[in-house]
């Protein structure tokens, strides 16, 4: 989507390995978030930044680590991989006023771990 | 904890059909109510809603919002085949600046 883009737009890692996936936007949004997405489950939270270093825990956060040294790029790291982390993630922004307007989303990094 | 659920988790229909996507939510300072359309890829925004009553359209959609029962419903009439997509329905919560997402309806349209 023009001004979120999420990168890689697919991944393949093992078990135990290290991931971490990259949301890049030039929108100066203030709000950012880390969504996973899974059949039958919607989309859930997993973190989420209201500024730069300011990051808070979503519903579905343990195994997973945030960081925003920048406005403009929020990083979820899988710490040790494992199967249940097998998802398609997403990435989303919003301004003060996306809470009533919603969020812009990327398009999404699909993450298969064997 | 804000909760939403949607029904039914899929649907096919055919071209021409009416259908009704439903929406029901928990939440402790209801602010807003969303809808998103999502074909492949990324979701995109259809309506938010806010006020019980007052139907939001746009096209053959429509949607509508009772605070009162705590639930929405998302019309599609005279379905195409380009509206076959997963319908998400979220809430806000005056909380906190973040969304709560259902499951996701699926919807089949049949040509």
């Amino acid at each position: 989507d023009a001004g979120i883009t999420q990168s890689p737009r697919h991944k393949v890692t093992e078990t135990g390995t290290p991931v971490t996936l990259r949301c890049h936007q030039t929108e100066n949004h203030r709000y950012m978030y880390w969504y996973r997405q899974d059949p039958g489950h919607g989309l859930r939270l997993i973190h989420y930044s209201y500024g730069v270093k300011d990051t808070d825990k979503g519903e579905v956060s343990d195994g997973y680590s945030v960081s925003r040294s920048k406005t403009e790029d929020f990083l979820l790291t899988l710490e040790s991989a494992t199967s249940s982390q097998t998802s398609v993630y997403f990435c989303a922004i919003s301004d003060r006023t996306g809470f009533d307007y919603g969020y812009t989303f990327g398009s999404g990094t699909r993450l298969t771990v064997v | 904890e804000d909760k939403v659920v949607q029904s039914p988790l899929s649907l096919v229909v055919h071209e021409g059909d009416t259908v009704t996507l439903n929406c029901s939510y928990e939440v402790t300072n209801f602010r807003s109510l969303l809808w998103y359309k999502q074909e492949k890829k990324a979701p995109t925004f259809l309506f938010m809603l806010t006020s019980s009553g007052i139907e939001k359209k746009s096209g053959r959609l429509s949607s509508i919002l009772d605070k009162k029962e705590l639930f929405s419903i998302l019309n599609i009439t005279a379905t195409q085949t380009g509206d076959s997509a997963i319908y998400l329905c979220a809430v806000g919560d005056n909380a906190g600046n973040m969304l709560t997402f259902g499951g996701g309806t699926r919807l089949m349209v049949k040509p």
